[in-house]
Order: C-alpha cells, then structure tokens, then sequence
C-alpha cells in the first residue's frame, strides 16, 4: 500500500512569494496532521483534521499561514507571503482515528527554502 | 503541559556494541501513549513502536527492545549488536489519551555507529 506522498519534495521560493505544499493521506485514514522540522524548534505540530475538519490549529504561526483539507484523499499548507524564517521540513502524517490515540505515519516531507 | 526530555544530543558507537537511548516524558494524564520514531539521513519519519500508559510490559523486537517505567517516567529504547543501517536521529514522542492528539516530540538523538 502506497504510504502517505507529499509534493513537492523540494520548494525554493522567494520571500514574498505564495507557496502550496500538497499531502495525500493513506487510503482509509481519517485523521491528518502537518508538523514542521527546524533546527531551532524541532518538530511541532502545525494544524490536524479529523474527519476533513481542523480540529487543532493552535500551532499555525500567523495568518501567512492557511491549510485546507477539501476531501479524505488530498490536503494543501499555503504560505502567502513566505518569509526566509519558514525555512524548514514541512511532514505531512495520517492515522485511523478509532477513539483514541492512534499510530501517524508520516510523508517523506517538503524542504522548503525561502530565499 | 507535556514535555518529552532525550537529554543525549548524539551518540557514537562502534557496530555490534548495544547502545540506549534515554526518554523522559512529563504529562498530568492518566492515558498517554508513547512512541518511537527513526529519521535515517533521507530524512523521513518512520514508526518504530507506541505504549500506552497501562502497559508497562518491555518489548522487544528483534535487535530492539524497549523498556518502560511509569515509576521514574521513563521510555528507554536499546539496540542490541548495532549495525551501520541503524545511524538515525531517534525521537521519542507521547500523546495524550484524550482530547489533542498531536505528538509532543522530543528533541532527538543522533546516533552514529562506526563500522
């Protein structure tokens, strides 16, 4: 079974540019998280949804900030404007929400440099 | 809050020695659960396993084995005769039973084992 895919894998932009990063869970999951990798903060949650609705988007940065999850199969992080301080690994994960706290598996990630 | 401590930044080793690596978490929950993760330089995040908070039980699997005790809030991980194939940064993460589901991670251990 294919696992959780994430495009681009790599994204160099400009400051001021709009940046689209694209996840697509694994089939049947119901639960979708976006997490961000630095050097200086780790990794830590951006926004989840469950059952295609934001439950928890208490990690988003600022309003530059925007996720969407349209359908079960297809979620976007939009970054307008990005700024050189959004440099980092962008991991998309998915899980089956039964009730509890379920296993998330993640993508391969997106490297996103902002010049 | 939740804090999960890996207080080792990096360890070196030479293959076939056995290596830990240390976990202490902090959380005000009854239920939590535990993980596991191993970032290999490609960079993508795979599970490794997760406990929950009322199976103190060690497991093992294959080379590695896992040790957890509530007494002291520790989820250790060890493997044994370490082979080139497993130099990774390992994170250690908990969840809580209920309510958010985001993974608290911590800030990882970089692993090196020379040949």
């Amino acid at each position: 079974d294919a696992g959780v895919i994430q495009s681009p894998r790599h994204e160099v932009t400009e400051m001021g540019q709009e940046v689209t990063l694209r996840c697509k869970p694994i089939s049947g999951h119901n639960s979708l998280f976006w997490y961000r990798q630095t050097m200086m903060r780790g990794l830590e949650l951006l926004i989840y949804f469950n059952n295609n609705v934001p439950i928890d988007d208490s990690g988003m940065p600022e309003d530059r900030f925007s996720a969407k999850m349209p359908n079960a199969s297809f979620s976007t992080l939009k970054i307008q404007p990005s700024e050189p301080r959004d440099s980092a690994v962008y991991f998309c994960a998915s899980s089956l929400n039964r009730g509890g706290t379920d296993t998330q598996y993640f993508g391969p990630g997106t490297r996103l440099t902002v010049l | 809050a939740q804090k999960v401590t890996q207080a080792q930044t990096e360890i070196s080793v030479v293959e076939k020695e056995d290596v830990t690596l240390d976990c202490v978490y902090e959380t005000r929950d009854t239920t939590y659960y535990l993980f596991w993760y191993k970032q290999p330089p490609s960079g993508e995040l795979v599970f490794l396993i997760r406990r929950n908070s009322f199976d103190e039980q060690n497991e093992i699997s294959g080379r590695y084995s896992w040790n957890f005790q509530k007494s002291t809030s520790s989820f250790n991980f060890t493997i044994t005769a370490s082979q080139v194939v497993d130099s990774a940064v390992y994170f250690c993460a908990l969840s809580e039973g209920a309510g958010r589901r985001a993974l608290t991670f911590g800030s990882g251990t970089r692993l090196q084992v020379q040949p």
